[in-house]
């Protein structure tokens, strides 16, 4: 199915821990982006990819980093885990002529 | 930077009744507007968006919304809801600059009573 495609799911991490977020999306989208959804506080921004080879600070890039590994991928690191990164995060996409975003199904992040 | 406003965190209403959620945004000159929904577990969903031509948009799902430009205002409405529109629901808008980069209000629950 065409989409955007998250992995993990879910992952509990020991704080000082690292992981990476896998994003990829199947719909030629040049643009990806990276939220956490958190209680009372809607969805914001991390990182945002306009296209491929470029990336931007969002609205709350502090203790991530990410790479557009192509057009197709776009991955989230969290270098060292912190409790207040605890969170779900999505992954989206959007074509430079749809405006609307696909979303992926989110990962659930706990770190203890 | 733009900025979004639901003013409503949680509404509860029973089934046939009729919705209005209220979204205020902040830039004055040319928006694109959009209502996303999310269902209990799971991912956001585009409900209608909004960028030029009639103020009144249909979505999916029998949703519309209203741009009311001299308000700033883009309310989400539903004639009649059903207990499936129990859901979480966001407005957004799309920065100025391109990019495509869209900033998200924090959400409106709604739960429909039986």
């Amino acid at each position: 199915n065409a989409g955007v495609t998250q992995t993990p799911k879910f992952q509990v991490l020991k704080t000082g821990q690292s992981m990476t977020l896998q994003c990829a999306q199947d719909m030629n989208h040049n643009s990806m982006y990276w939220y956490r959804q958190d209680p009372g506080m809607g969805l914001r921004l991390i990182y945002y990819s306009a296209s491929e080879g470029t990336t931007d600070k969002g609205e709350v890039p502090n203790g991530y980093n990410v790479s557009r590994l192509n057009k197709r991928e776009f991955s989230l690191r969290l270098e060292s885990a912190a409790p207040s990164q605890t969170s779900v995060y999505f992954c989206a996409s959007t074509s430079a002529t749809n405006y609307g975003y696909t979303f992926g199904s989110g990962t659930r992040l706990t770190v203890v | 930077a733009q900025s979004v406003s639901q003013h409503n965190h949680h509404v509860i209403l029973s089934e046939a009744a009729s919705l209005e959620l209220g979204c205020n945004y902040s830039y004055g000159g040319t928006v694109n507007l959009f209502w996303y929904v999310q269902y209990p577990g799971q991912h956001l969903q585009l409900l209608l968006k909004y960028f030029s031509g009639d103020p009144l948009v249909k979505g999916i799902k029998g949703f519309e919304a209203e741009f009311i430009k001299s308000k700033f205002s883009f309310n989400l409405r539903k004639p009649s809801v059903q207990w499936s529109d129990t859901a979480e629901y966001f407005c957004a808008v799309k920065d100025p600059g391109g990019y495509q980069k869209v900033t998200f209000g924090t959400g409106t629950k709604l739960q429909v009573i039986p």
